[in-house]
């Protein structure tokens, strides 16, 4: 079954400002974690994704951190962008097999 | 460019018909899911296979079968369609290695009636 959660079902942000999207995970043997980011009408798109060996990772505009003690995820966008507004959602992977959060759907107000 | 495509994007169909949705990748990709998408829930699991004529049951399997007759294409095809399978149908595909991302289609919104 799952074992990822996303903590708020909506989020809307000013324009420029720094987002911060929240995922909660259960099964302490999840060892990869991938972000997602999903538009209207769109297949699910890679974002970034992280390691359980690691706490943090940079992409351009996107920082995931991973706290691996108290099983939470999280996905920060900097200066969000119009172009930022869509559903986002974490999945981890245990063994071969990838569970996904419900999502967060974003809206940036221009 | 290496895509992954699905056909049909919109569906309609009625109660107690077979109906099959493809799925073609061409990243020669041993793994191919199938996922649904419902309001309320993530992405669950419905088939998945890591390669030629390797098919497994996931989540929500009941109503579906697939087959994996080649590394390219991965069909779904529902039995007897139900109104409780009118959904958004995603596919996906990764490479055979562990950690790697997968990789979706744009989805086929089926409709049953």
């Amino acid at each position: 079954g799952e074992s990822v959660g996303l903590h708020l079902p909506t989020l809307s942000v000013q324009e420029g400002d720094n987002s911060i999207i929240n995922c909660a995970y259960s099964n302490s043997a999840s060892d990869y974690f991938i972000w997602y980011k999903q538009e209207s009408g769109k297949g699910p798109q890679f974002i970034i994704d992280i390691r359980s060996n690691m706490d943090k990772r940079q992409g351009q505009r996107v920082t995931v951190l991973l706290n691996k003690t108290v099983k939470h995820l999280s996905l920060q966008i900097a200066a969000t962008q119009p172009g930022d507004s869509a559903v986002y959602f974490c999945a981890d992977q245990i063994g071969n097999q990838f569970y996904f959060g419900t999502g967060t759907s974003l809206t940036v107000i221009p | 460019d290496a895509e992954i495509t699905q056909s049909p994007r919109h569906k309609i169909t009625e109660t107690g018909r077979q109906v099959t949705l493809a799925c073609h990748q061409t990243w020669n990709h041993n793994n191919m899911f199938w996922y649904r998408q419902d309001l309320g829930h993530g992405l669950r699991l419905i088939h998945y296979s890591y390669g030629v004529q390797d098919t497994n049951k996931g989540e929500v399997s009941d109503g579906y079968s697939v087959s994996r007759s080649n590394t390219e294409d991965l069909p779904l095809t529902l039995e007897s369609a139900a109104s409780s399978q009118t959904s958004v149908y995603f596919c996906a595909s990764s490479p055979g290695i562990r950690r790697a991302e997968q990789f979706f289609g744009p989805g086929t919104r089926l409709t049953v009636l």
